[in-house]
């Protein structure tokens, strides 16, 4: 099983909303990861997990706030959001945070901010 | 600093027709390289990687990839496409010290009938 799953599929909030996306492998992968990708655009690396702690962050703005509770559990807390943050959101996994692991990509939650 | 370049933002195929994309990279040490797709509205799903050994490598879908030092290339390649590879390709490079990947900016395949 190389599946990882994200909930939702799509997701329409307001700039004053506080919502959740949720990923999940039961792949027994350590390594777990955050991308956005604007239309058009390749993703980019938001936050990377290694062993439920995290490793990575992007620079990220603090509307975005990662959390992972078990090792096969990623969310991403969102709140105040703005209009510019609309993208396909990607989850990925790995065995491990290195360069040599293939990352397993989830189908993504597509979000709308308005 | 790695990178990844696509030089081809869209490409039109003939159905049956081969097909090349062109990836180019540049970083300092062995490079990790990897072939994603991407259907419109979907995730990415690797085709193939190469770390080392053989430079010639295999993939799913019939896809193929040469990995070429000398040129810094790493480009995919497939015989005859089909109607259902049009997608979105995109090159990466296995390259931050945490394993994260620098992707290029993609290549657009379109396939006509």
């Amino acid at each position: 099983d190389t599946e990882v799953t994200q909930t939702p599929k799509h997701l329409v909030m307001g700039m004053t909303n506080k919502k959740s996306l949720k990923c999940e492998q039961h792949m027994g992968h350590r390594a777990m990861y955050w991308y956005k990708q604007k239309a058009k655009k390749p993703p980019e690396l938001m936050f990377v997990y290694s062993y439920e702690k995290l490793s990575i962050n992007e620079s990220v703005p603090s509307r975005f706030s990662p959390e992972c509770p078990n090792s096969s559990l990623l969310n991403l807390h969102l709140h105040a959001l703005q209009p510019e943050d609309s993208a396909l959101y990607l989850c990925a996994s790995s065995q491990k945070a290195v360069l040599t692991d293939t990352q397993y990509f989830g189908p993504g939650t597509r979000l709308t901010v308005l | 600093a790695q990178s990844v370049t696509q030089p081809d933002i869209h490409i039109t195929v003939s159905e049956g027709a081969s097909l090349e994309l062109r990836c180019n990279y540049s970083y300092g040490a062995t490079p990790y390289l990897f072939w994603y797709v991407q259907s419109p509205g979907q995730g990415l799903q690797l085709l193939l990687k190469y770390f080392s050994g053989d430079t010639l490598v295999q993939g799913i879908k019939g896809f193929e990839a040469e990995f070429k030092r000398s040129q810094s290339s790493f480009n995919l390649r497939k015989p005859s496409v089909h109607w259902s590879d049009a997608a979105e390709y995109f090159c990466a490079v296995g390259g931050g010290s945490q394993g994260n990947l620098i992707f290029g900016k993609g290549t657009k395949l379109s396939v006509k009938p």
